[in-house]
């Protein structure tokens, strides 16, 4: 199983700020198969970005994603106050098919 | 634009079966999908995401590992919806439960979620 550990656990920025939130694999994922997805308070997560740099339809420019291998980033280039959520990161492929990582919380500061 | 309703017991007893039913809109089961492929997930409170498992169209089913021995997924096409069957539920297994519709191998498409609690 690939196992998925993000970073940092909560993240306290200030509407304005740039925010990087990271995400490394225990082994190599294709980036095909990388997602993140964001989820407020008692709400479903919504897909945010596919295929390691893909967005969504519908979501803002200011999100973007890149890396590949073992090592994926969340980059939200000025962060509004609707961004602060819990963020995941995603794979497909390895047994389990999905597999998601433990989450960022990010807060304001 | 796809919408997905899960329905079913808010209340399951422990070593009873859970049984969820994920209704689709917006378009037929078998077209509608990126893929053709349907998930479920499910998210403990306060805690994070897991996989349960996905279904195509066709009847084709995927299990996480973890739960394969008491989990079945099926769909009905006439009446455009898949279902969740979790057997032997304990405490462990209260969560809220999310139906998805499979993307680029991603998720696209999320319903509301239902909270399902284990308890006598």
């Amino acid at each position: 199983e690939i196992v998925l550990t993000q970073s940092p656990g909560t993240l306290s920025l200030s509407p304005g700020e740039r925010a990087t939130l990271s995400c490394r694999a225990s082994q190599s994922v294709s980036s095909t198969y990388f997602a993140w997805y964001q989820q407020k308070p008692g709400q479903a997560p919504r897909l945010l970005i596919y295929g390691a740099t893909s967005r969504a339809t519908g979501v803002p420019d200011r999100f973007s994603g890149t890396g590949s291998g073992t090592d994926f980033t969340l980059t939200i280039s000025r962060l509004e106050p609707e961004d602060f959520a819990v963020y995941y990161c995603q794979q497909y492929g390895s047994s389990p098919l999905y597999t998601f990582g433990q989450g960022t919380k990010l807060e304001i500061k | 634009q796809v919408q997905l309703q899960e329905s079913g017991p808010g209340l399951v007893k422990p070593s009873g079966t859970l049984s969820l039913t994920c209704g689709v809109s917006g378009g037929s089961i078998a077209s509608v999908s990126t893929s053709g492929w349907w998930s479920w997930v499910r998210q403990p409170p306060g805690k994070g995401l897991e996989w349960i498992g996905e279904i195509y169209h066709s009847g084709s089913t995927h299990y996480n590992p973890s739960l394969h021995s008491r989990v079945t997924i099926s769909v009905d096409k006439s009446e455009n919806q898949f279902s969740l069957e979790l057997t032997s539920v304990t405490a462990a297994d209260t969560a809220v439960y999310y139906c998805g519709g499979n993307g680029h191998y991603s998720l696209d498409h999320w319903g509301q979620g239902t909270l399902v609690t284990v308890s006598s």
